[in-house]
């Protein structure tokens, strides 16, 4: 079993659409949590950390569970540009990735 | 501003070829991280520097693979004996402390 799980996907959404992915991690003494975007053929960028509180960036959400060991990230209103891989990312002393969530956002 | 870089950006090795993959992290990034994604799949840690300590070199997948950053700066990843399986996008990461990470662009293996 991964130490990080995502959704597979893909996810084919509309503009406008939310849009929520799930990441499970197997490592109760995981310390940090991230979310990272992945353009095609391009290396991953952060995109926002996650907070046990939950934190929002603009049209992004993002929670941890840390009792279920779980995280995720909501997008309201997605727009075209959001289409990309969405990585989940755990850190004990390294960072350990999801395979990714594929979303494209279509017209 | 200089980010994280990485050299080549394309090698194309024969099999059973040895290769070395440069990184240059942000200059005062005390922590240097490898990884291997292969098409599909998110990144798969390889190994972790801190300054010139290798850390953490549990995800290394053979002992073809070796990693080295003598001053602390600069690292390499040098693959012996290379094979068909180990073509993938090889990217490096630094970071100031255990927090944001930040890539160079890979560097893409293809083992023939």
């Amino acid at each position: 079993r991964k130490e990080v799980e995502q959704d597979p996907g893909p996810f084919n959404v509309p503009e406008g659409a939310t849009v929520a992915f799930n990441c499970t991690y197997s490592n109760s003494a995981s310390q940090s949590f991230f979310w990272y975007r992945q353009d095609c053929r391009k290396e991953p960028k952060l995109l926002m950390s996650v907070y046990s509180s939950g934190n929002e960036d603009g049209r992004f959400t993002a929670q941890l569970n840390r009792a279920s060991q779980y995280i995720s990230l909501l997008i309201r209103d997605s727009k075209l540009s959001d289409s990309a891989t969405y990585l989940c990312v755990v850190n004990r002393d390294d960072m350990r990735f999801g395979a990714g969530t594929r979303l494209t956002v279509k017209p | 501003g200089a980010g994280v870089s990485q050299s080549p950006r394309y090698k194309v090795a024969k099999r059973g070829q040895d290769v070395a993959l440069r990184c240059d992290p942000i200059s005062g990034h005390v922590s240097l991280f490898w990884y291997q994604q292969a098409l599909g799949q998110g990144p798969e840690f390889l190994t972790y520097f801190q300054n010139e300590a290798q850390l953490d070199k549990s995800g290394l997948p053979s002992d073809r693979f070796f990693a080295e950053r003598p001053e602390g700066s600069v690292s390499t990843l040098k693959i012996q004996r290379t094979q068909q399986e180990d073509s993938a996008v090889y990217l490096c990461a630094s970071s100031f402390r255990s927090n944001e990470q930040f890539f160079g662009p890979g560097t893409r293996l293809t083992v023939l």
